[in-house]
């Protein structure tokens, strides 16, 4: 198992660019999540998808969209970038837990994206 | 806004010694995790907890929930150099289907 993939690992914009981040995992888990990450802070939820087909806004979705058309992969899109969206973003994915939980979140290792 | 807070932000301590992080929360929680993050790295899982149970224990770690106070601590034993890294804790909540973190403790252990 690969576990959860995303590339690229680095990229830089120029500001009012679009681009796509990746993100695939293989242990068929139905919950995927984006987070960014920004300077000596946690986690900070941008979507979220609890199957295919499925997605919700999470703390901070603004300037950013996601599809799920398989399970396998949960792209999220920067439609016009900005250099508030400078950060580093996590793709997570889990299993649908008893009672509906989300329980334990596998981690890709993570894009690096500066905005200029 | 962060569900989760940790404290201290950050803790040093020596190799040998024992390490305590805090974490409190806001809202009701179906369970509760803490989560490790070496410098550039993705966050690797250590121990998740349920809100019906108070302690766990997993290897040299040992996690405390106390739901009535909305708080958790998770304690290294015998640290390692190899425990430095930033520590965070995270919440799952009744209808919301992903992970809210907190700040993060960074702890550095000296050799």
């Amino acid at each position: 198992n690969a576990g959860v993939t995303q590339t690229p690992k680095f990229q830089v914009l120029k500001t009012g660019q679009s681009m796509t981040l990746q993100c695939a995992q293989d242990m068929n888990h139905e919950y995927m999540s984006w987070y960014r990450q920004d300077p000596g802070m946690g986690l900070r939820l941008i979507h979220y998808s609890v199957g295919a087909g499925i997605t919700d806004q999470g703390e901070v979705p603004n300037g950013y969209n996601v599809s799920r058309s398989t399970t396998e992969d949960f792209p999220l899109r920067l439609l016009s970038a900005a250099p508030s969206q400078t950060s580093v973003y996590f793709c997570a994915s889990s299993y649908r837990g008893a009672g509906g939980n989300t329980d334990t979140q596998y981690f890709g290792p993570g894009t690096r994206l500066t905005v200029l | 806004s962060q569900q989760g807070e940790e404290d201290p932000q950050a803790l040093s301590i020596q190799e040998g010694e024992n390490a305590t992080m805090n974490c409190s929360y806001k809202t009701s929680i179906n369970n509760l995790q803490w989560y490790r993050q070496n410098s550039g790295r993705g966050l690797v899982h250590l121990i998740l907890i349920r809100s019906n149970e108070r302690e766990k224990h997993s290897g040299r770690l040992r996690v405390t929930l106390d739901t009535s106070k909305k708080s958790s601590s998770l304690l290294i034993t015998a640290s390692r150099a190899a425990d430095t890294a930033s520590y965070f804790c995270a919440t799952y909540s009744p209808g919301r289907r992903a992970l809210t973190f907190g700040s993060g403790t960074r702890l550095q252990v000296q050799p």
